[in-house]
């Protein structure tokens, strides 16, 4: 089955540290994906996306992610988080059909 | 666009109620998801429609729980009855590419408690 994976539920960071967060999906065909934020009492937005060029997406607010076929990944970067960040980010895979598959999230949490 | 439009905010209601929660997504948008959210089951979709018709509702819980889509700027979830174990926050999301090829534009959800 169709499934996607991130591997930190939760990360504390510093404010000025990098950021990586791990994300990596089951499916051996073509793949749009997607990673979300979801701050403190609000709902999911878009933050990237991925559908086909270049595998490295720059999205919103510095974050950019990473394609890497080889490995099924697509991890999540910024070089220096801020206390703003603070949130819970998600990763999604859309295979064929109709849904798109969310991973559980990582709630990343920035100290200033 | 107002983006996706969900009512209620909050709703809190006693166990044995019937729940409607509404949403109205972005105008042009062909796909329509519901999704329940919680701490210990994280996001969740319970049913998907494509032009107004539900493709796949096999993530509905139970038959407690019923959704429609009357037509293309109008859906409801509905739980008859409710029980505790429903409280979550129900997420409506819509999409212009078939199942979300450019992504979801999420409502701000509805806040449900069963007391």
């Amino acid at each position: 089955a169709q499934s996607v994976s991130q591997h930190n539920h939760h990360v504390i960071l510093s404010e000025a540290a990098s950021l990586e967060l791990g994300c990596n999906y089951s499916y051996g065909g073509t793949v749009n994906l997607f990673w979300y934020v979801q701050y403190p009492g609000q709902h999911l937005q878009l933050l990237l996306k991925y559908f086909s060029g270049d595998p490295l997406v720059k999205g919103i607010k510095g974050f950019e992610a990473e394609f890497i076929k080889s490995k099924f990944s697509f991890n999540l970067r910024k070089p220096s988080v801020q206390w703003s960040d603070t949130a819970e980010y998600f990763c999604a895979v859309k295979t064929g059909g109709f849904k798109t598959i969310f991973g559980a999230g990582t709630r990343l949490f920035v100290k200033a | 666009d107002a983006g996706v439009i969900q009512s209620p905010r909050h709703e809190v209601t006693e166990m044995g109620q019937e729940v409607t929660l509404r949403c109205k997504p972005i105008s042009g948008h062909n796909s329509l998801f519901w999704y329940r959210q919680t701490m210990m089951r994280g996001l969740e979709l319970l049913i998907y429609f494509n032009n107004n018709v539900p493709i796949d509702d096999s993530g509905m819980p139970e038959d407690r729980f019923s959704a429609k889509m009357p037509n293309a700027s109008f859906s409801t979830l509905k739980i008859q009855p409710s029980e505790p174990r429903d409280s979550a926050v129900y997420f409506c999301a819509s999409t212009s590419r078939g199942g979300g090829g450019d992504g979801y534009t999420f409502g701000s959800g509805t806040r449900l408690t069963v007391v």
